[in-house]
């Protein structure tokens, strides 16, 4: 079965600091992939996503992810943390079974110390 | 400007009533999609439309219901049903699927539900 995990909880990185946050994908064949963010109590917003092409992706906020095909995974980077960064980050696969169906991980709680 | 708006922000539930959560975007998107949240927790997909008058369930549909008689607008019904229904509810929607270049889901705000 289809599956996506995030295996860091919560992740607390010093402001200025670079952030790595891991993702992991189960399927059978290439996926699409997202990351999204989340601020307390708001719904989810799109930083990058990956359909095809070039692995190493860009996304606003000055995100990036990169998508390597031989470990299933899809990080995503930010070689500067700032406070506002602060949120919880999800991963979430897209299969192509007829509609825009997404899996998503259960979430890393990034904290950003000042 | 162009999005997706959830109404109400919070909502309370007593038990046995349903509750009816507003969702409308003015994307112009096909497909529209209700998820749960949970803390802790991914979202999971309760019910999904990828057309005017047509809607699926999805992996926790059990308790919920949903219409679609317009494309702009997909209300999710949590029924007493719902043994569990706090938690937090997002709808979302995207254009048509195409299996060449796939697609992005635009969230809403999303709704909180409290059972009081």
């Amino acid at each position: 079965a289809q599956s996506v995990t995030q295996p860091d909880i919560h992740i607390t990185v010093s402001e200025g600091a670079s952030l790595e946050l891991r993702c992991n994908y189960s399927y059978g064949a290439t996926p699409y992939l997202f990351w999204y963010v989340q601020s307390p109590g708001q719904g989810l917003q799109l930083l990058l996503k990956y359909f095809s092409g070039d692995t190493l992706v860009q996304g606003i906020k000055g995100f990036e992810a990169e998508f390597k095909r031989s470990q299933s995974s899809f990080n995503l980077r930010k070689p500067s943390v700032h406070w506002s960064d602060a949120a919880e980050y999800f991963c979430a696969v897209g299969f192509s079974g007829g509609y825009n169906k997404l899996i998503f991980g259960a979430g890393t709680r990034l904290a950003v110390h000042p | 400007d162009g999005g997706i708006t959830q109404s109400p922000k919070y909502l309370f539930r007593k038990e046995g009533q349903n509750v009816t959560l507003s969702c409308e975007q003015n994307l112009n998107h096909d497909a529209m999609y209700w998820y749960r949240q949970d803390p802790g927790q991914g979202l999971r997909l309760i019910y999904y439309s990828q057309i005017v008058n047509d809607f699926q369930k999805g992996d926790i549909a059990e308790g919920y219901s949903v219409s679609r008689e317009k494309k702009e607008s997909f209300p999710l019904t949590v029924t007493s049903a719902q043994k569990n229904p706090t938690a937090f509810y997002l709808c979302a929607s995207s254009s048509t699927f195409r299996r060449t270049s796939g697609n992005t889901i635009y969230f809403g705000e999303g709704s909180w539900l409290t059972v009081v």
